[in-house]
């Protein structure tokens, strides 16, 4: 069964540090997405993006924030200068246009230390 | 802001009761999804509602979406130790098909065998 998968599971990090997590989406699928999860909270939209640009972000992912396909099969999610706060569970996602349903890969744990 | 409420936060209940999780907003939704998350891992698809009044079954699990599409219920017959887990809702906007999902608060459900 097909599936996206994501690396790495999980990255440690110093404050300030670049980070870079990577995203294989669904083949077939055209929608793909961001989502990240503080421990014990709620699952939190980061940013869609359709046809090679962002569709729609949220508050959360400002400018320190980035994401690119670069290569037609991975989709990455850049923070620049990471912060404590930026310590969580980072979902990827992929849908198709058909049923608004989406498929979770299983997350990169992200440790800002 | 779409904001859905899922209740009860925890449910502990024995073997082979029936159950109901609510889940409930003031905002209407194209869809409804309903996820199922373990620890450390990301959110499994259960079941698409679309249709105000749609009830969807699979297997002991029954879905419903509210007429007006602002709430949702799921009903488990007979739990199982299995059926252990975070329960999430989450709906999407009127972008069918590309729109972000906002995910509830989770129920987190334990069967005692």
């Amino acid at each position: 069964e097909p599936e996206v998968t994501q690396t790495p599971s999980h990255q440690v990090t110093q404050m300030g540090q670049e980070v870079i997590l990577r995203c294989v989406p669904i083949s077939n699928h055209l929608y793909f997405y961001w989502y990240r999860q503080i421990l014990g909270q709620k699952v939190e939209f980061l940013v869609s993006f359709y046809n090679n640009e962002i569709s729609e972000k949220s508050e959360i992912f400002d400018d320190q924030f980035s994401v690119e396909r670069p290569d037609g099969s991975n989709f990455t999610l850049k923070i620049r200068s990471t912060k404590l706060e930026d310590s969580a569970m980072y979902f990827c996602a992929s849908g198709t246009t058909n049923t608004g349903e989406l498929f979770f890969g299983e997350g990169s744990r992200l440790t800002v230390l | 802001t779409q904001l859905l409420e899922q209740s009860p936060q925890f449910l502990s209940i024995q073997e082979g009761e029936n159950l109901t999780v609510y889940c409930n907003s003031s905002s209407v939704f194209s869809s409804l999804q309903w996820y199922r998350q373990e620890p450390g891992e990301g959110p499994v698809l259960l079941v698409t509602v679309v249709t105000g009044g749609e009830v969807k079954k699979l297997k002991r699990l029954t879905f419903q979406f509210g007429d007006a599409r602002k709430d949702s219920s799921l009903h488990i017959t007979a739990a199982q130790p299995g059926d252990t887990g975070l329960y999430l809702c989450a709906g999407a906007g009127t972008n069918f098909g590309n729109e972000k999902l906002t995910f509830g608060t989770g129920t987190r459900l334990t069967i005692i065998p």
